[in-house]
């Protein structure tokens, strides 16, 4: 089955801990996305991914990183986590940037 | 950032009406046009993907239209169901541009 996997599905912890939210896709899409969904805002761009080794910076990349070493793999990182970056996040793939997007089922993160 | 406007915020309809709305986006450089519909708890999916000026599209009873050139969309829903209940996210992309700007997003409330 063609899919999206993020994990984990909820996250709660505290200011300042590193935490890495996985995502890994099974279609061989070059394209690769992530955002963050905030109440009466639309999905907002972090980082994206044109392939292995070719990552750039969304609309809202500042307090994130991420890396593409395999295709089917987009980690995002969060060195030192804010309260500002509670939201849900999303995990998105596509064959381009253009095509139809696959999205994960979403990771719901609270930073205290 | 390019913005993607969607109206009305939400809607709320009875079964059996039909019911429409518009995403509106930047009409220089258009190069595709994306409708996913997002229901709770779930991650959003595709319903269609734009990318020719006068394109109409259709699957079951949604349907939608696009005009590059004034830079507006719109989706249609034929004789609501409580199942179309959901919010409809539209996303522009233009080209030279490698990512996907989404709107806020329509909020549709179908009662029975």
């Amino acid at each position: 089955e063609a899919q999206v996997t993020q994990n984990p599905r909820y996250l709660i912890t505290v200011t300042g801990k590193k935490l890495t939210v996985t995502c890994s896709q099974n279609m061989n899409h070059e394209y690769m996305s992530w955002y963050r969904q905030d109440p009466g805002l639309g999905l907002r761009q972090i980082y994206y991914s044109m392939n292995v080794e070719v990552t750039d910076k969304g609309d809202v990349p500042e307090g994130y990183k991420v890396s593409r070493k395999e295709k089917r793999n987009f980690p995002l990182i969060l060195e030192s986590p804010s309260p500002n970056q509670t939201s849900l996040y999303f995990c998105a793939s596509s064959s381009t940037a253009a095509a139809r997007a696959f999205f994960g089922q979403g990771t719901r993160l609270t930073v205290v | 950032i390019l913005n993607v406007e969607q109206s009305p915020q939400s809607l709320h309809v009875q079964e059996g009406d039909s019911t429409n709305f518009t995403c509106s986006f930047p009409s220089s450089n258009f190069y595709a046009l994306h409708w996913y519909r997002w229901e709770t708890a779930k991650s959003p999916e595709a319903l269609f993907v734009m990318t020719l000026n006068g394109d109409e599209k259709k699957k079951g009873r949604i349907s939608a239209t696009l005009n590059t050139k004034e830079g507006y969309s719109y989706l249609y829903i034929k004789g609501s169901q409580p199942e179309d209940s959901a919010t409809y996210l539209c996303a522009s992309l233009s080209g030279g541009y490698n990512k996907l700007i989404f709107g806020a997003g329509t909020r549709l409330a179908v009662h029975p």
